[in-house]
């Protein structure tokens, strides 16, 4: 049974360009949840997505942005990056029914 | 809002001796209560979760937590610790929506050394 998929798992980028990072959830899950991890910090909440809609946000600006598919795989696009946007993203999936969270390796994204 | 608050950044100790890494919250309406662990480059691994029922709860590999709700705290302790157990570990609580759970909300980690 596969858990959580992401890809890439490494990623450079430049000031001011854009990135999309992508997640397969855990078999039997229908909701993906994505979190920034800078160094030495613990996971922060970026959004959520159930029914391909964004169902809760965390304090994070317009310039992160996600979208879910029909078969519960999700994206996060992140625009016009600065170096604060360095960080291993971390994709979370889980299920209506159930309890607890379900991580993935995470990409780990830096922005030169 | 909510917090949480784990009060040691790094937690040095000597492989078979007890460790304790604490964890305390702050809500204003029922959570959930999670241990996270994770190695280095590696993502977030459950170590154990209270959601309701016995206030003790134990992993597979010898850690326990307590919720305290008086005390609104959940911290982990395992009574011999072994090489293998160095890692960072999450504190997390989550909101209980009537039976749903909310995103997770962290703290910054306790980090875990062990040595021979």
């Amino acid at each position: 049974d596969a858990g959580v998929t992401q890809s890439p798992t490494h990623l450079i980028k430049t000031r001011g360009q854009q990135v999309t990072l992508r997640c397969s959830p855990k078999s039997g899950h229908d909701t993906v949840s994505w979190y920034q991890q800078a160094l030495g910090q613990g996971p922060q909440f970026i959004f959520q997505y159930y029914e391909e809609e964004e169902r809760q946000r965390g304090n994070f600006p317009d310039r992160f942005s996600g979208h879910q598919f029909p078969n519960y795989s999700s994206e996060l696009n992140v625009n016009a990056l600065l170096l604060g946007d360095s960080a291993l993203y971390l994709c979370a999936s889980s299920s209506r029914e159930g309890y607890g969270y379900t991580f993935g390796s995470g990409t780990r994204l830096t922005v030169v | 809002a909510q917090s949480v608050t784990q009060l040691d950044s790094q937690v040095p100790v000597f492989e078979e001796a007890p460790v304790e890494l604490r964890c305390n919250y702050s809500s204003s309406v029922s959570v959930y209560l999670f241990w996270y662990v994770q190695y280095p480059n590696q993502g977030l691994q459950l170590l154990l979760k209270y959601l309701s029922g016995s206030t003790l709860v134990e992993s597979i590999n010898g850690f326990e937590a307590e919720f305290n709700k008086s005390q609104t705290s959940f911290h982990l302790r395992k009574p011999s610790v072994h090489i293998s157990d160095t890692a960072e570990y999450f504190c997390a609580v989550s909101l209980n929506y009537g039976g749903s759970q909310g995103n997770l909300i962290f703290g910054k980690g306790t980090k875990l050394s062990v040595k021979p």
